[in-house]
């Protein structure tokens, strides 16, 4: 079982917007600004997508945002396209985890 | 360009010893925290553990402390993981990952490695 809590499965159309989750405590998530998430497609490596909650690295379309509320933080897909079908994952730096925790990921379906 | 490369996909027997390796390159690998995060099949992602190279200092999960060892070369530029006796519960994909670290906390992992899968069956 994951320390973080992420649903499944999502899916969306194309040019839709879709939110992922990703539920935690306050002893991560919502202690914490060090929330990321990581798209990986089948037989690739992750490859991340936000870091501290809401900073996106170089070269990651803007469509990719994610904030946080409490306890939960969301990786919002705007404008989705085909090549955003992907598992996403997200972490957290967590108390009593100084390598950060992991959740169990959600898989993305674009319709 | 900061690129991680990773030694090729190994299939071994329960019991067997097995070292993997990441070859580090596009950065100073002395100065940064290098570690390993484990992909089950069909299942998400999992650190192990991290090393700095600059002090062969390594810190592992609790799941896998006294199950694998993390070291580093740094005449190499290379991080390694290594088993003494396998299991077959060991078959994954093992992924060499350079986190973002803030105080000796991981932040996040900017680069990761292509993957190495390990298979032990018998």
């Amino acid at each position: 079982q994951s320390a973080l809590t992420q649903p499944p499965s999502a899916s969306g159309s194309p040019g839709q917007s879709v939110t992922i989750s990703c539920t935690g405590t306050s002893s991560d998530v919502g202690g914490y600004d060090y929330v990321s998430w990581y798209q990986q497609h089948p037989g690739k490596a992750p490859k991340l997508m936000i870091y501290e909650v809401t900073k996106r690295p170089s070269g990651v379309p803007d469509r990719f945002s994610g904030s946080k509320s409490g306890n939960t933080a969301s990786l919002t897909v705007s404008g989705l396209q085909a090549e955003d079908g992907a598992d996403y994952y997200c972490s957290s730096y967590a108390d009593s985890h100084n390598l950060g925790v992991f959740g169990g990921g959600t898989k993305l379906t674009v319709l | 360009e900061v690129q991680l490369v990773q030694s090729g996909a190994e299939v071994k027997k329960p019991g067997e010893s097995l070292k993997i390796s990441c070859k580090a390159s596009g950065y100073s690998f002395a100065n940064f925290w290098i570690g390993w995060v484990r992909q089950m099949p069909g299942r998400g992602l999992e650190w192990m553990g991290i090393i700095y190279p600059g002090e062969s200092d390594a810190t592992y999960s609790p799941a896998f402390q006294g199950q694998v060892t993390i070291s580093a070369d740094k005449s190499l530029s290379a991080a390694s993981l290594q088993w003494s006796s396998l299991k077959a519960s060991d078959t994954a994909i093992y992924y060499c990952a350079r986190p973002m670290m803030l105080r000796e906390v991981v932040i996040t992992i900017d680069y990761w490695g292509q993957g190495t899968l390990v298979t032990v069956s018998s």
